[in-house]
């Protein structure tokens, strides 16, 4: 997990709410992604970036937007959060094709 | 693939004993292959990556072996020890032109009985 930070490491939402969660790295990489993981499953990929300004949508993006406008971060937004959105969230970063590192997590609860 | 919400398939083996698990992957295009270890409470942990030009990979008492044929990885892990005990997951590497993800199985938990 060297070089990820990711904040906050908990956080409990309201319905409706919103609030961004960080990803940042410090290694130069330039692919950086979003993941969920709910309990019995495995990661699910909500959006990634190849690189600063380029964004794009995984597997279960409704309900979350990103951007990248530099290649250190990559925040999550939830706009209105929903209980359905209670999760673990995992930033990854990497380059192309090599190992990638996830950060610690942010556990987020919606009620 | 695609993630149910199944109870984890579970591995239990002695303490020194050899260890292997098994995954499928969908994309037969799929190029490049990472198994994490993930501890409880803990993001995933690279162990070891295999790229689709080889059929066998050795790390430090870990072993992947890669089967394109019928898209199927395994993770050996030699004398497993109690610290092994974890969540374990495939995860495969879509192509650059197909977006480049990465795709998780659902995950083996190993428990390691001393």
């Amino acid at each position: 997990n060297a070089g990820v930070t990711q904040t906050p490491k908990f956080q409990v939402l309201k319905t409706g709410q919103s609030m961004t969660l960080q990803c940042a790295q410090d290694m130069n990489h330039e692919y950086m992604s979003w993941y969920r993981q709910d309990p019995g499953m495995g990661l699910r990929l909500i959006h990634y970036s190849v690189g600063a300004g380029i964004t794009d949508q995984g597997e279960v993006p409704n309900g979350y937007n990103v951007s990248r406008s530099t290649t250190e971060d990559f925040p999550l937004r939830l706009l209105s959060a929903a209980p359905s959105q209670t999760s673990v969230y995992f930033c990854r970063t990497g380059r192309l094709n090599t190992e990638a590192f996830f950060g610690q997590g942010t556990r987020l609860t919606v009620v | 693939g695609e993630n149910v919400g199944l109870h984890l398939p579970t591995l239990s083996v002695q303490e020194g004993d050899n260890s292997i698990i098994n995954c499928a992957y969908s994309n037969s295009a799929s190029d490049y292959f990472i198994w994490y270890k993930q501890e409880s409470g803990k993001g995933p942990q690279f162990i070891i990556d295999i790229r689709s030009n080889m059929d066998k990979r050795q790390g430090q008492r870990v072993t992947v072996l890669l089967n394109k044929t019928v898209k199927h990885l395994s993770l050996q892990i030699a004398a497993t020890q109690p610290g092994d005990s974890a969540v374990y997951f495939c995860a495969e590497n879509t192509p650059w032109n197909q977006g480049g993800k990465l795709i998780f199985g659902q995950g083996t938990e190993l428990s390691v009985k001393p």
